[in-house]
C-alpha cells in the first residue's frame, strides 16, 4: 500500500527556520516525483515545488524559488520542505504528494500544518 | 502565472448532474492534456479523482468524468450523491518555468 506520512503540526516564531517531512513507503521511492503544495486558511491549493528523488532533481514554482528549499533523503525514503526563516504568511497546510510524469498527484500525505506567530 | 479559473460554487440536488469548469488558456490547459481533478472534504488532503484529462483512478465511480475543449476542462458529476459534497480544484502542467497552475477550487453544495 502507497502511504505517505507527514511530520506533525509545527508552531513557530517568524524568523525561525522549520524543516518538515514526508516518509514515503509501499512504492520506489526513488521511481516517482514528490510535490509540495501549500494550502494557506481557508484558501485553495497551491503547487510549489517537485523533487525526483532518484536524481535530486529539484523544480520550484517561480512563486516559491527562492522561500523553500525541497530536499530528499533516498536512505530514508523521505522527502522534505524547509525554510530558513519563517514568515507570518507561510501559516498554512502543507501537503506532500507522489506525482507522476504527466502531473498528476496520486497518493497524498495527511499534511502538516505550520503555524508562525509571534 | 494565474491560477485556472473556476466558478467559486456550484449545486445541484441528488440524482442531478453538476459540471464545474476550469479555464486556462493555450499555454496551460489549452496546451497539454495534463489536466487532473481533485476532491478535498473539509480538513481532508485532496484526492485525485480524473487524470489526463479525462481518466479515472481505480476506485472513482463513473459517475466522475472529465473532458477538455480548447482552454477549458471540465468536470462532470453525475447522479449527485451528499458525499459528494465538497471543494473541487482542477489543475494543469503549464510548462517548463510554472510548472504547474490549480484552479480557484469549487464548492460543491448537494442541495
Amino acid at each position: 500500500e502507497v502511504q505517505l506520512v507527514q511530520s506533525g503540526a509545527e508552531v513557530k516564531k517568524p524568523g525561525e527556520s522549520l524543516k518538515i517531512s514526508c516518509k514515503g513507503s509501499g512504492y520506489s521511492f526513488t521511481n516517482y516525483w514528490i510535490a509540495w503544495v501549500r494550502q494557506m486558511p481557508g484558501k485553495g491549493l497551491e503547487w510549489m515545488g517537485i523533487i525526483y528523488p532518484g536524481e535530486a532533481e529539484t523544480r520550484y514554482s517561480p512563486s516559491f524559488q527562492g522561500q523553500v528549499t525541497i530536499s530528499a533523503d533516498k536512505s530514508a525514503t523521505t522527502a522534505y520542505l524547509q525554510w530558513s526563516s519563517l514568515k507570518a504568511s507561510d501559516t498554512a497546510i502543507y501537503y506532500c504528494a507522489r506525482t507522476q510524469s504527466t502531473w498528476y498527484a496520486d497518493y497524498w500525505g495527511q499534511g502538516a500544518q505550520v503555524i508562525v506567530s509571534s | 502565472q494565474s491560477a485556472l479559473t473556476q466558478p467559486r460554487s456550484v449545486s445541484g440536488s441528488p440524482g442531478q448532474s453538476v459540471t464545474i469548469s476550469c479555464t486556462g488558456t493555450s499555454s496551460d490547459v489549452g496546451g497539454y492534456n495534463s489536466v487532473s481533478w481533485y476532491q478535498q472534504h473539509p480538513d481532508k488532503a485532496p484526492a485525485l479523482i480524473i487524470y489526463d484529462v479525462s481518466k479515472r483512478p481505480s476506485g472513482v465511480p463513473d459517475r466522475f468524468s472529465g473532458s477538455k475543449s480548447g482552454n477549458t476542462a471540465s468536470l462532470t458529476i453525475s447522479g449527485l450523491q451528499a458525499e459528494d459534497e465538497a471543494d473541487y480544484y482542477c489543475c494543469s502542467y503549464a510548462g517548463s518555468y510554472t510548472l504547474v497552475l490549480f484552479g480557484g477550487g469549487t464548492k460543491l453544495t448537494v442541495l
